[in-house]
């Protein structure tokens, strides 16, 4: 079974810095996906980048970016130019391949409360 | 907005009824999964739907069972309620697998007294 950490449980930065979240996994695959998932008061998951195993180009998206590093299984956020929007729980999670289309569903870490003080 | 729409947002039940979850799925989309997220955890993974069968399951008892419609729509039952199953009830859709990612309704808060 794949498991997902998340090590920070909270992290707090001024408007406009850069912050990094970390994420580390264990799996035995070789080819999966991985994900960043924002979760503000209102409840809902809201994708915020996705990275594909195999790929070994970082995803960025606007002021996010991954760093991905598959032979130490690390899966870092970071988040530029951070915005008071930006406040919310993020999730990292996995998702297998080989379990024929998400069939095992994702797999989530414990979260990390990100604050963004004005 | 991600086009999946949870109902109802808030449910109380008494422990030991029966409660249904419904959940319409991103239009297109023909993949639907659920979740519980107990209070301060990630989400943990309940089962899948993909045409209308079930092809994955986490683990969890056979009281949590569901339903997928012919529109893609579901439903979450769960019987014989627990206290412990007070939770934030997540559905996602996806098109096939999540490789492209999944893409969340807002939630049933489900409290069990």
């Amino acid at each position: 079974a794949q498991t997902v950490t998340q090590s920070q449980p909270e992290m707090s930065v001024q408007e406009a810095e850069t912050v990094t979240l970390s994420c580390t996994y264990d799996t035995s695959e070789n080819n999966y996906y991985l994900f960043w998932y924002k979760q503000p008061p209102s409840r809902q998951m809201i994708l915020v980048i996705r990275q594909e195993a195999y790929k070994q180009q970082n995803a960025t998206e606007n002021r996010f970016s991954v760093n991905f590093q598959k032979a130490a299984k690390s899966f870092s956020l970071k988040i530029s130019d951070s915005q008071l929007g930006d406040t919310a729980m993020y999730f990292c999670a996995f998702m297998s391949v080989y379990s024929g289309g998400g069939a095992d569903g994702l797999t989530f870490g414990k979260g990390t409360h990100l604050i963004i003080q004005p | 907005e991600t086009g999946v729409t949870q109902s109802p947002t808030h449910l109380i039940k008494t422990r030991g009824q029966q409660v249904t979850l419904r959940c319409s799925s991103q239009s297109g989309h023909n993949t639907v999964s659920w979740y519980q997220q107990a209070l301060g955890q990630g989400p943990q993974f309940i089962f899948q739907y993909y045409r209308e069968e079930e092809n994955g399951r986490g683990n969890f008892p056979p009281r949590f069972s569901g339903l997928q419609f012919p529109n893609y729509s579901s439903e979450l039952n769960v019987n014989a309620l627990e206290l412990d199953d007070s939770a934030l009830y997540l559905c996602a859709s996806s098109l096939g697998g999540y490789g492209r990612g999944a893409f969340f309704g807002q939630g049933t808060r489900l409290t069990v007294v």
